[in-house]
């Protein structure tokens, strides 16, 4: 079957930086998306790995091992803005993205 | 308008009624999808459609019904509504469903209520 397995909560300080973790078992492998979702919005895209390696935006950087099944998000200068559900969600040979629940931030001043 | 706009916002809606929710986009995307996420849940497919005029089942299609007329509306049907489809409703679109980057735009969501 697939599966992602993610935090299902976090709690972070205002300023510090946080790495939010990602296994996932798929039929096949065609990369892996990051996707914020602010409670009671849809979910907008961060990133997407396909290779391994870490991949740099901003604040923000996902970093893929594919031969672990593994992911990272790491957010750096948290702003209390970044309180919401990240939702790690690798692609399947089908090209089928595949949801979790995803992990819930709590940003704390 | 520029995205994916969806309609209505928020419904609340009688059992047994028929009730159909709207979806376009102006991006000539060839892919939309529908999803509903539950409270705490991640998001489940309930229908898609690779391009205009074909559509396909998701992982719970039962009790939904889609259309794809044209490259820009993907209306999403219940038929007899029932309390378990209260939910939130999201459509989705991607450049193409064939690749392996296919980032997908999501529109706000609708709020369905089903009592």
């Amino acid at each position: 079957g697939q599966n992602i397995d993610q935090p299902t909560e976090m709690t972070a300080t205002e300023g510090a930086i946080v790495q939010i973790n990602c296994t996932y078992q798929t039929s096949g492998f065609n990369g892996l998306f990051w996707y914020q979702q602010h409670a009671g919005e849809a979910p907008t895209f961060l990133s997407y790995n396909v290779l391994d390696g870490l991949e740099e935006k901003g604040r923000f950087s996902s970093f893929l091992s594919r031969s672990k099944g593994y992911s990272y998000l790491l957010l750096k200068e948290l702003q209390m803005k970044d309180s919401a559900s990240y939702l790690c969600v690798p692609i399947d040979s089908n090209y089928q993205l595949i949801w979790g629940a995803g992990t819930k931030l709590i940003i704390k001043p | 308008i520029a995205g994916i706009t969806q309609a209505p916002t928020s419904q609340i809606l009688a059992a047994g009624r028929r009730m159909t929710l709207r979806c376009t986009q102006d991006m000539r995307h060839n892919a939309m999808y529908w999803y509903r996420q539950d409270l705490g849940l991640g998001l489940r497919l309930i229908h898609y459609s690779n391009t205009a005029g074909t559509t396909g089942k998701g992982e719970v299609p039962d009790g939904y019904s889609v259309s794809r007329a044209n490259t820009d509306d993907f209306p999403l049907t219940l038929a007899s509504a029932v309390p378990s489809q209260t939910s939130v409703y999201f459509c989705a679109s991607s450049e193409t469903s064939r690749s392996s980057y296919n980032e997908q735009f999501f529109g706000p969501g609708t709020r369905l209520t089903v009592l």
